[in-house]
């Protein structure tokens, strides 16, 4: 069965400074899809950043980058220049062709000002 | 353009009753999910919907959970008798079709089974 794994219940980063919070999983699919998602303090989830799995190139959105691994099985983000904003319930997640959505159990960012 | 729209957002019954939540997804998304997230954990979807055909419901609990997506858009969820684990939030997304595609969530009906 297929896992998501983040290790890190909480991280802090001071304001301006670069953060990485960790993703692995586990999978015996070929193709399948990463994402990251983030939920503010009592606001809506939304995606910060997907990955193709068959695509080696890492996806960028902005001060968002991932640092994907595939024979790791390893799916980072990393957000630089971090901002107040950034403050949030980040999730890792992955689905496969079969559709099967499958969530992290989260990593708490706190920005320090 | 309008959001996923859900309702209530707060509910508190107590255990044996029941309950419903209600979804309205994006306009034009075929695919609709329900998802309950315990304090502290991440989303675990419960069903899964493409259009109006169930996708993958293999984490509900059949025996008290129950869902519907009548003409492909909004979408019912129930629980009948609830129970004190199910005190939860419950969120539901849509996306254009599955896979790859962004999901958008709805603001969440926080549950409180007492």
């Amino acid at each position: 069965a297929q896992t998501v794994t983040q290790s890190q219940p909480e991280m802090s980063v001071q304001e301006a400074e670069t953060v990485t919070l960790s993703c692995t999983y586990d999978t015996s699919e070929s193709d399948y899809y990463l994402f990251w998602y983030k939920q503010p303090p009592s606001r809506q989830m939304i995606l910060v950043i997907r990955q193709e799995a068959y695509k080696q190139q890492n996806a960028t959105e902005n001060r968002f980058s991932v640092n994907f691994q595939k024979a790791a099985k390893s799916f980072s983000l990393k957000i630089s220049d971090s901002q107040l904003g950034d403050a949030a319930m980040y999730f890792c997640a992955y689905t496969s062709g079969t559709y099967k959505y499958i969530f992290g159990t989260g990593t708490r960012l706190k920005v320090l000002a | 353009e309008a959001g996923v729209a859900q309702s209530p957002r707060y509910k508190i019954i107590e255990k044996r009753q029941s309950v419903a939540f209600w979804c309205n997804p994006i306009s034009g998304h075929a695919t609709l999910y329900w998802y309950q997230q315990i304090l502290g954990q991440g989303p675990k979807l419960l069903i899964q919907f493409q259009n109006n055909g169930v996708v993958d419901d293999s984490q509900l609990p059949k025996d008290r959970f129950s869902a519907e997506r009548l003409k492909g858009v909004d979408s019912t969820l129930k629980i009948q008798p609830a129970k004190l684990e199910d005190s939860a939030v419950y969120l539901c997304a849509s996306s254009l079709v599955g896979g790859y595609y962004e999901q958008y969530f709805g603001p969440g009906t926080r549950l409180t089974v007492t």
